[in-house]
């Protein structure tokens, strides 16, 4: 069945260092692939989207590239800071089958 | 704010006992999703409805059931509920539920069952 692994937490970083959160996926067919973010105490919010291969999705500084090849989908961004400290969510969807299947999540904490 | 509004946020009940959590989707969003989010399960799907039918249902056990009214808010009724019900349940709209459009979350019920 359709799948999406990502990597362990928590990622601990200080404050304006580089991050990367590795998704991979395994799917029948072409998904759309998306990050969430969930602040703590809240509910989850979409951080970005892509809906086919060499698609890049950014949004507030972070972006991830819906790689085919590697069926991989990493966020990425530059410099981290202390409000980014969230749970980050990859999800996949397929159009024949609405409903969003999810990573474990990533807890992300940022030091000052 | 999505606009997504969950009532109640919190819930708290005896193992054996149904409850009922509400959701009024996004003013003009015809799909509604429901998830259960569990220390270790994770986030699930559980079901999803459009425009007051069924369209697709995931690991939803058949003690829970759901529907969406007239007015487009939906229910999802828990019943015999168990020690491992206790999780956090999120509702999720979307304007017309295909796959690729964004799905808006409300903030949230957390259900604890002693």
């Amino acid at each position: 069945g359709n799948s999406v692994t990502q990597m362990e937490g928590p990622v601990t970083l200080s404050e304006e260092a580089f991050l990367t959160i590795n998704c991979t996926y395994t799917a029948t067919g072409y998904p759309s692939l998306f990050w969430y973010v969930q602040y703590p105490g809240e509910g989850l919010q979409l951080l970005l989207k892509a809906t086919k291969a060499d698609d890049k999705g950014s949004n507030k500084g972070f972006e991830a590239t819906y790689r085919k090849e590697t069926t991989s989908f990493h966020l990425e961004k530059g410099s981290v800071q202390v409000s980014d400290s969230a749970v980050y969510f990859c999800a996949l969807s397929m159009d024949s089958n609405y409903q969003l299947i999810w990573g474990a999540g990533t807890k992300l904490i940022i030091k000052p | 704010d999505s606009g997504v509004t969950q009532t109640p946020k919190h819930l708290i009940t005896a193992t054996g006992q149904r409850v009922t959590l509400r959701c009024s989707p996004r003013s003009g969003d015809l799909s509604v999703y429901w998830y259960q989010q569990s220390l270790d399960q994770g986030l699930q799907f559980l079901i999803q409805y459009y425009n007051g039918e069924e369209r697709a249902k995931g690991n939803i056990l058949e003690r829970f059931s759901a529907q969406q009214f007239p007015d487009l808010h939906s229910e999802l009724n828990l019943s015999s509920l168990e020690l491992g019900d206790s999780a956090l349940y999120f509702c999720a709209s979307s304007v017309d539920g295909v796959g690729d459009n964004e799905q808006f979350f409300g903030p949230g019920t957390r259900l604890t069952v002693l």
